[in-house]
């Protein structure tokens, strides 16, 4: 248990749908990061958020939407989504974006798209 | 690009043995960080070197870091099944990673 926790773990949706991740983190930390990892592809950095203000949005797709309403928890809002976005989905916090801290992780969303 | 890359991409060693895999990158870094993910689970970090250090240990664990080259290595002593996972290395300050090194230790 690493102090990151992701709901659901697990997420099959149509592309129709609108659903939502959830990532929680009672660390104390003021930095939340959003990741997708697909199959053979590096793990793609999506979105950062720093004191609950983005301060990146590496190029995501607008179907992608990201919440952070305070410094514990981080959403990911998502809406017709196509089946290339079938991935791990990872939720990460650190203390700030001070170049010598680490990151913690949750567990991961593994989406399906159908 | 911010991320470091691994190499191998897959590696297969017998318990027991030694386990190397390597991280290059190509910006200037103050430090450089070693994950391990197992299957489907999210990253646990495993040590962290800066920019001034050429050498880290921390137990089993063993990273060098060649600024002037730009890559670091991580060296796993004596593995074990369990050691099975992959190892990423991310440099910069947002944590950008690479595709990985996938270990298989064969018990």
């Amino acid at each position: 248990e690493t102090g990151v926790t992701q709901t659901p773990r697990h997420l099959v949706m149509g592309m129709t749908n609108k659903k939502s991740l959830k990532c929680e983190q009672h660390l104390g930390h003021n930095a939340m990061y959003w990741y997708k990892q697909s199959a053979k592809k590096p793990l793609e950095l999506m979105f950062v958020y720093s004191l609950e203000e983005r301060v990146e949005n590496n190029s995501v797709p607008s179907r992608f939407s990201p919440e952070c309403p305070n410094s514990s928890h981080l959403f990911l809002h998502l809406h017709t989504l196509q089946p290339e976005d079938s991935a791990l989905y990872l939720c990460a916090s650190s203390q700030g974006l001070q170049i010598n801290t680490e990151a913690f992780f949750g567990q991961g969303t593994r989406l399906t798209v159908v | 690009s911010q991320q470091g890359e691994e190499d191998p991409q897959a590696l297969s060693i017998q318990e027991g043995e030694n386990a190397t895999m390597n991280c290059s990158y190509k910006t200037s870094i103050n430090n450089l960080q070693w994950y391990r993910q197992n299957s489907g689970r999210g990253l646990v970090h495993l040590i962290l070197i800066r920019s001034n250090e050429r050498e880290k240990h921390s137990g089993r664990l063993r990273v060098t870091l060649d600024t002037s080259k730009k890559s670091s290595s991580l060296l796993i002593t004596a593995s074990r099944a369990a050691d099975t996972a992959s190892y990423f290395c991310a440099t910069g300050g947002q944590f950008y990673f690479g595709t990985g090194t996938s270990l298989t230790v064969i018990p």
